[in-house]
């Protein structure tokens, strides 16, 4: 199994503030078949990025996400107060697939 | 609208089955892979089973394999999850997700879960 280790575990800073997280996987994920997802309390996840740097319709363009191989970052520019929430990576290379643990993002 | 809503869940003995249905509308299902994906109480994502569009291929997480099935009825536009031999450790929500792209497909739809408790 691939496992993907996100960092850090929380992120606090304030709106305006530019995040980034960092998910790193323990074998390569060869296709860049990974992704990022959004999870607001009470709510389902929502998908922000696939195939490491796509924006999914309707995600906001201070979202992006980089990286191959190993290692994959989200960055959001400028943190608006609804993006305090967690994020996941998930990669679907292969099976099975796997999320990382989650990074919680906080305001400062 | 595109829309997955999930049914079936509630609280449940130890080693009894349950079975999930996942009800798909908006979209051509037949199209389209579909995912199980579950969330313990406090927990992160974890990812339980997939199955292709056309239900020809499946495959499922360490944890369920062996003990859950998924599968899809396209003339009710609805994927299921029979789950037998709960473990108290199966409780959490339990959410249906449409698979798009390639590989083993990123989740672009999601439902809003269905909850359930394991317990004696």
């Amino acid at each position: 199994e691939n496992v993907l280790t996100q960092s850090p575990g929380i992120l606090s800073l304030s709106p305006g503030e530019r995040a980034t997280l960092s998910c790193r996987a323990s074998q390569s994920v060869t296709r860049n078949y990974l992704a990022w997802y959004q999870q607001r309390p009470g709510q389902a996840p929502r998908l922000l990025i696939y195939g490491a740097s796509s924006r999914a319709t309707g995600i906001p363009d201070r979202f992006s996400g980089s990286g191959s191989g190993t290692d994959f970052t989200l960055i959001i520019s400028r943190l608006e107060p609804e993006d305090f929430a967690v994020y996941y990576c998930h990669q679907y290379d292969t099976s099975p697939c796997s999320f990382g643990q989650g990074t919680k993002l906080d305001i400062k | 609208q595109v829309q997955l809503v999930e049914s079936g869940g509630g609280v449940f003995q130890p080693g009894g089955p349950l079975r999930l249905s996942c009800a798909a509308s908006g979209f051509t299902f037949s199209d389209y892979a579909m995912h199980w994906v579950r969330q313990a109480p406090g927990k992160g994502l974890e990812w339980v089973a997939v199955i292709s569009y056309d239900g020809g291929n499946k495959y499922y997480g360490d944890s369920v394999k062996g003990r859950f099935t998924i599968s899809r009825d396209k003339s009710k536009n609805t994927l299921y999850l029979q789950m037998n031999s709960l473990r108290v450790e199966d409780t959490a929500v339990y959410y249906c997700a449409r698979g798009n792209g390639l590989g083993y497909f990123y989740m672009d739809v999601w439902g809003k879960g269905s909850t359930v408790t394991v317990s004696s």
